[in-house]
């Protein structure tokens, strides 16, 4: 299985401020035939659903606002808020999809300094 | 609009049986794998099992194999997830998932609103 570890496991950011979180994967989700990196970020605000955010590591779900940015290769991705907002006030995940599995990384929750 | 509307909340005894659902609609049902994800109270997302109900093939989470089952009906566009025997340890939210591509790639696109399955004495 493929292990995913984000860090921190918490951040307390002011409003306006960027946020930023790192996820680890334990072997390369970087798939050699398509160039594409197999990983996800997803939200999930308190009571709800996660949401779907980024995908191929840096794609922007239709919808999502471009306050949200992910970066990364292989096996070291982050998630970027440019300017936290209220609304921003939730769980993110990382999740690799290379595999069927799917595992998803701990989480990191984010909240209002 | 792609919904994926799932059954009420269950409150549940040790030993009991269960069958939780999940309706989707705004899509080619047959054409999307759909399968579940656990959550357990204050802990992460754990993928539990798929379904493609254009040909009826499953996949399972190591985790999960032969403690679930799941099934759908694409008659009624309609996913299925059962247990034979709960356990408290099963106490939590179920989530009903789509993904976005056939292959063997787990991006989930879309989630239902959860049925939060509770099992106590």
């Amino acid at each position: 299985d493929i292990v995913m570890t984000q860090s921190p496991d918490s951040l307390a950011v002011s409003l306006g401020e960027r946020a930023t979180i790192n996820c680890k994967s334990s072997q390369s989700v970087l798939y050699s035939s398509n160039n594409k990196n197999y990983l996800a970020w997803y939200q999930q605000r308190p009571g709800q659903p996660p949401k779907l955010l980024i995908y191929w590591a840096s794609t922007r779900e239709s919808g999502v606002p471009d306050r949200f940015s992910g970066s990364g290769s292989g096996t070291d991705f982050t998630l970027t808020i440019s300017s936290l907002q209220a609304e921003d006030v939730a769980i993110y995940y990382c999740q690799q999809y290379y595999s069927t599995q799917g595992t998803f990384g701990q989480g990191t929750k984010v909240e209002i300094k | 609009e792609v919904q994926l509307v799932q059954s009420g909340a269950e409150v549940k005894k040790p030993g009991e049986s269960l069958k939780i659902s999940c309706k989707g609609s705004g899509y080619s049902f047959t054409s999307f794998w759909i399968g579940w994800v656990r959550q357990m109270p204050g802990k992460g997302l754990e993928w539990m099992a798929i379904i493609y109900p254009g040909d009826s093939k499953t996949r399972y989470s190591p985790s999960f194999q032969g403690q679930v089952t799941i099934s759908a009906d694409k008659s009624i566009t309609t996913a299925y997830l059962q247990w034979g025997s709960l356990k408290a340890s099963d106490t939590a939210m179920y989530y009903c998932t789509r993904r976005r591509y056939y292959d063997s790639s787990a991006l989930i696109d879309y989630w239902g609103l959860g049925t939060l399955v509770t099992v106590s004495s």
